[in-house]
């Protein structure tokens, strides 16, 4: 049972607009989300995190958005690069239990 | 910049014969984690460690996959025998915690199983 859905497994964006990934997910009880960003031919790479007690969070170009009655985050990048093409996976984590489940990515695909 | 070491990057083998997989975790993080992408499943944990105690290894078959942290510079995991449903990329990750912490993820061991 997939506890963390990434339901478009890919999307392609021209250069300089906004780039909005979503992830759902269906635990009420998670703590926290990650997204990270993978690269072909290399590991995951921790992008951004985001509370449970928060809505949103923002690191320079990215931004993540967390809606906790439709249990819905989004990332959105502004203003998306050639180099943000990649492969992102949404994370979600519950500290009680260890657990930690990973959607199945999205890739995005940033038109120059 | 701290890395996760994987090797080997890519191995190709027949079925039926025995692979390991290596991983040094970064230096100070006491949690590691494998991982296995496949197309449909994404990122599948397999098997986590802290303190190189197991905690968790319910996403890894336990007739033919093997985890174990021999000291705390290497992880391992082993699948004997190998089966061509096995062929995937398998990532090693470690952390300073279970939770609460980013991962850092090596670049993957890329296993063929012919």
């Amino acid at each position: 049972d997939q506890q963390v859905k990434q339901n478009s497994p890919s999307l392609s964006v021209q250069e300089g607009r906004i780039s909005i990934l979503n992830c759902d997910y269906t635990n009420s009880m998670f703590d926290y989300f990650l997204w990270y960003k993978k690269y072909p031919a290399e590991g995951p790479t921790f992008l951004i995190s985001i509370s449970s007690i928060k809505d949103k969070n923002e690191d320079g170009r990215f931004t993540v958005f967390l809606n906790k009655s439709a249990k819905h985050l989004s990332l959105h990048i502004v203003p998306s690069q050639p180099g943000d093409s990649a492969v992102y996976f949404c994370a979600a984590v519950r500290v009680t239990g260890n657990q930690f489940y990973f959607g199945t990515g999205t890739s995005l695909t940033v038109i120059p | 910049d701290a890395r996760v070491t994987q090797t080997p990057r890519h191995k190709v083998t027949e079925m039926g014969q025995e692979v390991t997989m290596r991983c040094q975790p970064i230096l100070g993080h006491n949690t590691v984690f494998w991982y296995r992408q496949t197309m449909m499943q994404g990122l599948e944990l397999l098997a986590y460690f802290r303190n190189r105690a197991p905690l968790d290894d319910s996403g890894m078959p336990k007739d033919r996959f093997s985890a174990e942290m021999p000291d705390a510079t290497l992880a391992t995991l082993k699948i004997q025998p190998s089966e061509p449903r096995d062929s995937a990329v398998y990532f090693c990750a470690s952390a300073l915690r279970v939770v609460n912490q980013p991962q850092h993820f090596g670049d993957g061991t890329r296993l063929s199983i012919l």
